[in-house]
């Protein structure tokens, strides 16, 4: 079965730092993996997605994750944080089911930027 | 293209009521998939839908039902609420729903249950 775990709850960093969120997943076959942001009193918005075409995959708003077979990861990150990057982030799996997907999700990383 | 919206917004209810949700998905979507967010349990899948047809189902109790229309667009039903019941209920809508089809997502619709 798939799972993804994201360490850290909470993550706190300064405006122009680097931001670092981590994701790490478990699967049997090879995974398809999302990261998603939500902001205050709204839905998921997707950030980026890897589907096995390239290794570094970059999304909206300047964010990039590697997928690292050998680490079983898909860290989230961003070169330098801006006070908008503030919301709760969610790295998902997709997870077959006679063919058919369905996401699984980490518990979330809520991200605070302060200047 | 619009993306996918959700009706209402906001809902308060009480316990044992019943409630329905609305998603309509983007234009050209055939798959629709409902997701439960709470604190304490994080994003859990409900179900999805596909040419009006359940496919795929999550550890829900049968108080939780979807349908399906013709035009794709979906709503959810829970009856008898409880107090648990209170959360956000993401809509998400897909393409085909199959492999790596990517699900995009609505603002949800907030019930609290009194």
């Amino acid at each position: 079965a798939q799972s993804v775990t994201q360490l850290g709850s909470h993550v706190s960093v300064s405006e122009g730092a680097l931001v670092l969120l981590r994701c790490n997943y478990s699967s049997s076959v090879p995974p398809y993996l999302f990261w998603y942001v939500q902001y205050p009193n709204q839905g998921l918005q997707l950030l980026l997605k890897y589907t096995s075409a390239a290794t570094l995959v970059k999304g909206i708003n300047g964010f990039e994750a590697e997928f690292k077979k050998s680490e079983t990861s898909f860290h989230l990150t961003k070169p330098s944080a801006h006070m908008s990057d503030a919301a709760e982030y969610f790295c998902a799996v997709i997870s077959l089911s006679g063919g058919y997907n369905k996401l699984i999700f980490g518990a979330g990383t809520r991200l605070a930027v302060h200047p | 293209k619009a993306g996918v919206t959700q009706t209402p917004r906001y809902l308060i209810k009480t316990r044992g009521q019943q409630v329905t949700l609305s998603c309509s998905p983007i234009s050209g979507h055939r798959s629709v998939s409902w997701y439960q967010q709470t604190p304490g349990q994080g994003l859990q899948f409900l179900f999805e839908y596909f040419s009006e047809t359940q496919r795929n189902k999550g550890n829900f109790p049968g108080r939780f039902s979807g349908r399906q229309f013709s035009n794709s667009r979906s709503e959810m039903n829970v009856s008898t609420l409880e107090l648990g019941d209170s959360a956000l209920y993401l809509c998400a809508s897909s393409s085909t729903g199959a492999g790596t089809d990517t699900q995009y997502f609505g603002p949800g619709t907030r019930l609290t249950v009194l």
